[in-house]
């Protein structure tokens, strides 16, 4: 049974692109959350999304930053206009739908640079 | 969600038990403990939570006080990869939020 995915693991992007972050959940999953952790510090919950639908997106910055779950394919964070203050590892989790919400599992990782 | 404090590093022998404890002396009482590990630039993983009673599974026991007010967690034979930032995360059963703090760093040596 394959854990949460995660791709690409790096990516580099030179300040004003796109950066493009997508997570598969574990198979049978329907919420997934992304966390941000920038150097030297802790992880920092950003969105949380059900399919189709994001249900708290309280610690996403209010400007560059999206994020999707779709139907059918993987949820994705996009940032937009990259700055280096964006270069960090973002974290994807899941949990399944109904029970036992409460224990996330998560992926490996993308880690962002920001040239 | 209670704020939660632990050591900031410890070391263990490798082979030994390593018992890691966590004070969250304003839990309350519908909010679990939980512990997730970081391994060295990967993504953090789930150990074990609980909410009163001892829990035990492959990985390790959590042990709470009988006041919950306080937890350790233990891995059983520590190994070199047992090697992490341990967090010790306590959160209320519909709160999807996870907080994470400074954790505590655990280097477990040959």
């Amino acid at each position: 049974n394959a854990g949460v995915m995660q791709n690409p693991r790096h990516l580099v992007r030179r300040r004003g692109q796109e950066a493009r972050l997508r997570c598969s959940p574990m198979k049978g999953h329907s919420h997934v959350y992304w966390y941000r952790q920038l150097p030297e510090e802790g992880l920092k919950f950003m969105v949380y999304l059900q399919k189709e639908n994001i249900i708290d997106e309280s610690g996403m910055p209010k400007e560059r930053f999206s994020a999707e779950f779709p139907k059918e394919g993987p949820s994705i964070l996009r940032i937009q206009q990259v700055v280096r203050g964006d270069s960090a590892a973002y974290f994807c989790a899941s949990s399944p739908p109904g029970q036992d919400t409460d224990t996330q599992y998560f992926g490996p990782g993308t880690r962002l640079t920001v040239l | 969600d209670a704020k939660t404090t632990q050591p900031t590093s410890m070391d263990c022998a490798e082979g030994r038990a390593a018992n890691l404890p966590c004070n969250h002396s304003t839990i309350s009482g519908n909010e679990y403990v939980y512990w997730y590990r970081q391994i060295h630039s990967q993504g953090p993983q789930y150990i074990i939570h609980g909410l009163k009673n001892n829990e035990t599974n492959e990985m390790a026991s959590l042990i709470i006080t009988e006041d919950r007010k306080s937890s350790t967690l233990i891995l059983p034979h520590a190994t070199l990869r047992d090697t992490a930032v341990y967090y010790c995360i306590a959160k209320i059963s519909n709160d999807y939020k996870l907080s994470f703090g400074a954790g505590t760093t655990v280097t477990v040596r040959a």
